[in-house]
């Protein structure tokens, strides 16, 4: 039992390069969530999805795309990176109020 | 939309001492849960303990309790016996208790963190 995985751990972009981080969790968790994590601040919901092809708008959407395609994963998509895009990302999992975590992407953009 | 602040940017205590972190948080919600999370320098986010606001007894999770004052909207977190491993940034964080998602909401169970408090823990 992995738990929430995120792939890649960590990835340089340039400015105007497009990404996807894939996050994955075996838990059979309805609920998943993409979050941001800037320097001095706490963590910032960007997407998040209750289900199976279903997705919705968090705090900071602007600039992402998500897809859940199938349950057990959630796709962050930059689709033209920007250097206020620079950031830890988590992913995290629930099947009601308490989230698990995976273990964060760090993404730096030139 | 909901504010969670934590006034305290850092704090130190001695091994074996006690060390309590402050979070206070704004709503007009009646119904939600409250958590502190840890993240220590491997990035981790660690669940510590959760309170559900419909529950007046404080939650207790080994060396960890909070004291939660519904009325003041106060979430404090206690750590007794602290130990070495206890060093790490402690997130405050609110949920409201919703039931369903709309398609242009940012409800649903999202997480609002407070910008947390660093807590070394010294020998």
């Amino acid at each position: 039992n992995a738990g929430v995985t995120q792939t890649p751990k960590f990835r340089v972009l340039k400015t105007g390069q497009s990404m996807t981080l894939l996050c994955a969790q075996d838990m059979n968790h309805e609920y998943m969530y993409w979050y941001r994590q800037d320097p001095g601040m706490g963590l910032r919901l960007i997407h998040y999805s209750v289900g199976e092809g279903t997705t919705a708008k968090g705090e900071v959407p602007d600039g992402y795309n998500v897809s859940r395609l199938k349950k057990q994963n959630f796709l962050l998509g930059l689709e033209s990176a920007a250097p206020s895009q620079t950031s830890v990302y988590f992913c995290a999992s629930s099947i009601w109020y308490t989230q698990y975590f995976g273990p964060g992407t760090r993404l730096t953009v030139l | 939309a909901q504010t969670v602040t934590q006034s305290q940017p850092e704090m130190s205590v001695q091994e074996a001492e006690t060390v309590t972190l402050s979070c206070t948080y704004d709503t007009s919600e009646n119904n939600y849960y409250l958590f502190w999370y840890k993240q220590p320098p491997s990035r981790q986010m660690i669940l510590v303990i959760r309170q559900e606001a419909y529950k007046q007894q404080n939650a207790t999770e080994n060396r960890f309790s909070v004291n939660f004052q519904k009325a003041a909207k106060s979430f404090s977190l206690k750590i007794s016996d602290s130990q070495l491993g206890d060093t790490a940034m402690y997130f405050c964080a609110f949920m409201k208790h919703e039931l369903t998602a709309t398609s242009n909401s940012n409800s649903g169970y999202a997480l609002n963190f407070g910008k947390g408090t660093s807590l070394l823990v010294t020998p």
